[in-house]
């Protein structure tokens, strides 16, 4: 399977620390995604970084991409309450088609 | 500008109903996805779509699931005959071409099978 997997499954941090959240896969990649759901919600696009990149930043987020290691992180600074949510990553792959992979997702709550 | 519209939000059926979910794709965009996703559980991509075509049908259940974009309307996601096993959110995505592009998601259909 080329399924992502996150990591941890779930965080729980205060308001103004720093979350990571890392994810792994196992094929190849086109690029990589990482989405935010809020609970009962739809997903929200976060940021796209494709397989020639290493690192890149939007905001408090910053994604980074080692493709020798098949693993990326997000990394959320100075985080807010607002930030809680569920978070996951979405691989595209070279061979697979054109749909993402997503993997099962990391729980974020940011307690105030 | 509209972003991917989904309706109904919710849907009850009892065992045996069917479900239909519809998904209008952003303005311009012409490939659609579908994605399952249980509680507590990433998205399970089902079915890709373009105007008129079936791309990849890969995460369809093999029975009572369906889908089709015709040239006018929105996507619909036919599922026949539910079952309890059913009862999930339902995201459909857009994407404005094939590839490496993002994709941008619908606020769901939570299906609850009675």
């Amino acid at each position: 399977s080329q399924q992502g997997e996150e990591d941890p499954q779930a965080l729980s941090i205060q308001e103004g620390e720093n979350a990571t959240m890392n994810c792994s896969y196992k094929t190849s990649i086109n690029n990589l995604q990482w989405y935010r759901q809020n609970s009962g919600r739809g997903l929200v696009h976060l940021i796209l970084i494709r397989s020639n990149e290493r690192e890149k930043h939007s905001g408090r987020l910053r994604v980074t991409l080692d493709t020798s290691k098949k693993s990326s992180s997000l990394l959320i600074t100075a985080s807010r309450a607002a930030d809680t949510a569920s978070y996951f990553c979405a691989t595209d792959a070279r061979n697979y088609g054109q749909n993402f992979v997503f993997g099962p997702g990391t729980r974020l709550s940011v307690l105030p | 500008n509209a972003g991917v519209m989904q309706n109904p939000r919710h849907l009850v059926r009892r065992r045996g109903q069917e479900a239909r979910l519809r998904c209008s794709p952003m303005k311009g965009h012409s490939h659609v996805y579908w994605y399952r996703q249980l509680p507590e559980e990433g998205l399970k991509f089902m079915v890709y779509l373009q105007k008129e075509n079936i791309i990849d049908e890969s995460g369809m259940p093999k029975e009572r699931f369906s889908a089709e974009f015709p040239k006018e309307g929105p996507s619909i996601l036919r599922i026949q005959q539910v079952v309890r096993g059913d009862s999930a959110a339902y995201f459909c995505a857009s994407s404005l071409d094939r590839g490496s592009y993002e994709q941008y998601f619908g606020p769901g259909t939570r299906l609850t099978v009675t």
